[in-house]
């Protein structure tokens, strides 16, 4: 089965202070990370994903095959980022994601 | 981007009685989509995978007689919860296969008194 780790559920952080979400997940074939982001009232918004190696609102994630892991990471939080953070990975050969429990952010300012 | 949309966003209805769900993509064409509920403060859960025209696949413990799903277009499904109880009070959340995870609709939150 698939499987994702979040351990931590929520994360209080200062304005300007690094945020780090960790993610693991099960090692299967070659499968595809995700990390989604769910503002308060809105709808689940892609936030990166692990193929496209890209910076999004100051936020990267690497992955580490030898780890399995994909943890998120941003150097100074910004109040805008409180929201619940989910990891979620996707099998090879399917569609089906699978979602970690979620991290509540709560920057203070 | 895809838009996704689901009606209705908010119901609250009976114990005993049925509720539908819709998920409409309102810009694209899928072939195969997902519903998923969500408890307060916890995670998705996947529920069901469906291709447009066949029967769905049904996650371990979730009954297929009781959340019925028509996946009738590729624009279109539904999600039926039949003689729901206050324990089928959630949100759903359905997600029309894309690039880059998917599209995922805004949810519906159900709640049965």
């Amino acid at each position: 089965a698939q499987r994702v780790t979040q351990p931590e559920k929520l994360l209080s952080v200062f304005k300007g202070a690094p945020v780090e979400l960790k993610c693991n997940y099960s090692y299967s074939g070659s499968p595809e990370l995700f990390w989604y982001v769910q503002y308060s009232r809105q709808r689940l918004q892609l936030l990166l994903r692990h193929i496209s190696r890209e910076s999004i609102k100051g936020f990267t994630a690497d992955l580490n095959k030898g780890e399995t892991s994909f943890h998120l990471k941003k150097p100074f939080a910004q109040e805008e980022d409180s929201a619940m953070y989910y990891c979620a990975r996707q099998g090879s050969g399917n569609n089906r994601l699978a979602f970690g429990k979620g991290n509540q952010v709560v920057v203070i300012p | 981007g895809a838009v996704v949309s689901q009606h209705p966003s908010w119901v609250i209805c009976k114990s005993g009685t049925s509720v539908k769900i819709e998920c409409r993509s309102l810009d694209f064409q899928a072939t195969t989509m997902f519903w998923y509920r969500q408890f307060p403060k916890q995670s998705l859960m996947l529920m069901a995978t469906s291709n447009e025209g066949s029967k769905a696949t049904y996650e371990q413990g979730v009954e297929k007689d009781k959340f019925l799903i028509n996946h009738a277009s590729l624009t279109l499904s539904t999600l039926t919860v039949t003689s729901a109880h206050p324990e089928d009070s959630s949100f759903y959340i359905c997600r029309f296969q894309g690039l880059a995870g998917g599209h995922f609709g805004p949810g519906t939150r159900l709640t049965v008194t």
